[in-house]
C-alpha cells in the first residue's frame, strides 16, 4: 500500500506561470516531508522540505505547503522556468530528530515548463 | 566539495549470479543510504548506515546486503539475481545534523541490467 502519493503523473505549465505538485499522504505518523528533483541521469536532488509543526515553507521561487488534516502537501514553484522541467518527488519520514534517511518516496511527477 | 560517487554506472547481469555496487559519499558524511528505482514501484528504501552499523532496513529480501567500512564507503551486494532486481541503484549520503532528518545528497546511481 502506498503511504506517498503522487497522483499526477505529468504536468505541463507555461514559463512564468505558476506549477503547483501535490501530494498525500496515509501515515499520521510522518512528521517531516522533503520534496526531491530529478534531472535525466542525474540523482534526485533535495529542493525543500517542511516539519509537521509547520503548515509553510518557502525558499526563493519554491514554496512547500501541508495541510495536516488532509493529510496533503503540495510545491509551489513561482514563476516556473523551462529549467524547472524534472521529475519531483515528495518524500515523508516519521523518525523525528533520528536519522530520518529512510525516506518513503512518492512516484514521482514530471514537470514541463514551455517557454 | 566532491558528491556522492557510485561504481559501476551500468552493468549487466544474467539470473542467478551476484553483484557488489559501490558509493563514495561526500567526505564527513557518516550516513549512507540506498534507494532501489523502478519505473514501476518508484524510490525504494533498501538500508542505512552510520558508523558501520546497519540502522534502519527497508522491506527487501535477504538476498539485498550491505556493509558500511570505516571510511564511511558503502557496498550493497544483491545474490541470486533475479529479472525483477533490474534498476537504477541510488546512494545517498547525509551529514545528519539534527533538526530533522537530514538532506540526502544522492550519487547519479548504478544501472543494473539482470538478464
Amino acid at each position: 500500500d502506498q503511504q506517498v502519493k503522487q497522483n499526477s503523473p505529468s504536468l505541463s505549465v507555461q514559463e512564468g506561470r505558476i506549477s503547483i505538485l501535490n501530494c498525500d499522504y496515509t501515515n499520521s505518523m510522518f512528521d517531516y516531508f522533503l520534496w526531491y528533483k530529478k534531472y535525466p541521469a542525474e540523482g534526485p536532488t533535495f529542493l525543500i522540505s517542511i516539519s509537521s509543526i509547520k503548515d509553510k515553507n518557502e525558499d526563493g521561487r519554491f514554496t512547500v505547503f501541508l495541510n495536516k488534516s488532509a493529510k496533503h502537501l503540495s510545491l509551489h514553484i513561482v514563476p516556473s522556468q523551462p529549467g524547472d522541467s524534472a521529475v519531483y518527488f515528495c518524500a515523508a519520514s516519521s523518525d523525528g530528530n533520528q536519522a530520518g534517511t529512510a525516506l518513503i518516496f512518492g512516484k514521482g511527477t514530471t514537470l514541463s515548463v514551455s517557454s | 566539495k566532491a558528491g556522492v560517487t557510485q561504481t559501476p554506472r551500468y552493468l549487466i547481469k544474467t539470473r542467478g549470479q551476484q553483484v557488489t555496487l559501490s558509493c563514495s559519499p561526500i567526505s564527513g558524511h557518516r550516513s549512507v543510504s540506498w534507494y532501489q528505482q523502478t519505473p514501476g514501484q518508484g524510490l525504494q528504501f533498501l538500508f542505512e548506515y552510520f558508523s558501520e552499523t546497519q540502522r534502519n532496513k527497508g522491506n527487501f529480501p535477504g538476498r539485498f546486503s550491505g556493509r558500511q567500512f570505516s571510511n564511511s564507503r558503502s557496498e550493497m551486494n544483491v545474490s541470486t539475481l533475479e529479472l525483477g532486481d533490474s534498476a537504477l541503484y541510488l546512494c545517498a549520503s547525509s551529514s545528519l545534523r539534527g533538526g530533522g532528518p537530514g538532506e540526502l545528497f544522492f550519487g547519479e546511481g548504478s544501472r543494473l541490467t539482470v538478464l
